[in-house]
């Protein structure tokens, strides 16, 4: 049974970085049978998809245009997890984040327990 | 990106009877390697991340009830839960994995009449 853990500060200053990570266990974040996504949700855009990465004999990468500029997603192969780091928050980053698995025949099956994120000085 | 838009916004059904909601896409969703529609639903409740319901727009996941069934193709799918009940009062979503950015309906809340 794959269960994915986040963790992260609940609270972030504007300008300033938001960082998330998620633990994965009952899989490995460089197989090949899937990705790892983060997905944020806030009452203003609903489920809205950031990004993903995965490995096919390399490293992927691939994020929405919304916030392209501004994130970068991670996988660290020495202790299984990957993370989200969103640069130059503002309010309207303010929503709960989740992490998720993309089985490739599945679409998003395995989800972290989300961690809602605020930004505010 | 691929919209994907969902009827209705909210849904009241009684206990025991069945339960409906659509899902249109601006475009297909069908993935022409194997031939099957890259649609999936979810059930999320309140402080819950969302549950993988149905993929390939008819295939029900492990553990799912069998009153909730998937079924469309292309551009057009529905969700069905045939006897509602209870603890089925949820917000249901559905979600493209095509293409990338993957997209999500914008919810659908179902509650009791």
């Amino acid at each position: 049974q794959v269960q994915l853990q986040q963790s992260g500060p609940g609270l972030v200053k504007p300008s300033q970085t938001l960082s998330l990570t998620c633990a994965i266990s009952g899989d490995s974040v460089s197989t090949n049978s899937g990705a790892w996504n983060w997905i944020r949700q806030s009452p203003s855009r609903g489920l809205e998809w950031l990004g993903r990465t995965y490995y096919t004999s390399k490293w992927n990468y691939d994020y929405a245009v919304s916030v392209r500029s501004r994130i970068s997603i991670n996988p660290d192969t020495s202790k299984n997890q990957f993370s989200l780091q969103l640069n130059s928050v503002t309010p309207e980053d303010t929503a709960v984040y989740y992490c998720a698995r993309r089985d490739w025949n599945r679409g998003l099956d395995y989800w972290g327990q989300g961690t809602l994120v605020t930004v505010s000085s | 990106d691929i919209v994907m838009t969902q009827s209705p916004d909210s849904l009241a059904v009684s206990l025991g009877e069945r339960a409906t909601i659509n899902c249109k896409s601006s475009q297909s969703v069908l993935y022409s390697s194997n031939n099957k529609n890259c649609l999936a639903w979810y059930q999320q409740k309140p402080g819950q991340p969302p549950k993988l319901l149905i993929y390939w727009a008819s295939t029900r996941e492990s553990g799912v009830p069998d009153r909730f069934s998937g079924s469309g193709s292309g551009t057009d799918f529905t969700l069905t839960i045939s006897s509602l009940q209870a603890e089925d009062v949820s917000i249901y979503y559905c979600l493209q994995y095509l293409s990338s950015p993957h997209t999500f309906g914008q919810g659908t809340k179902l509650e009791i009449k």
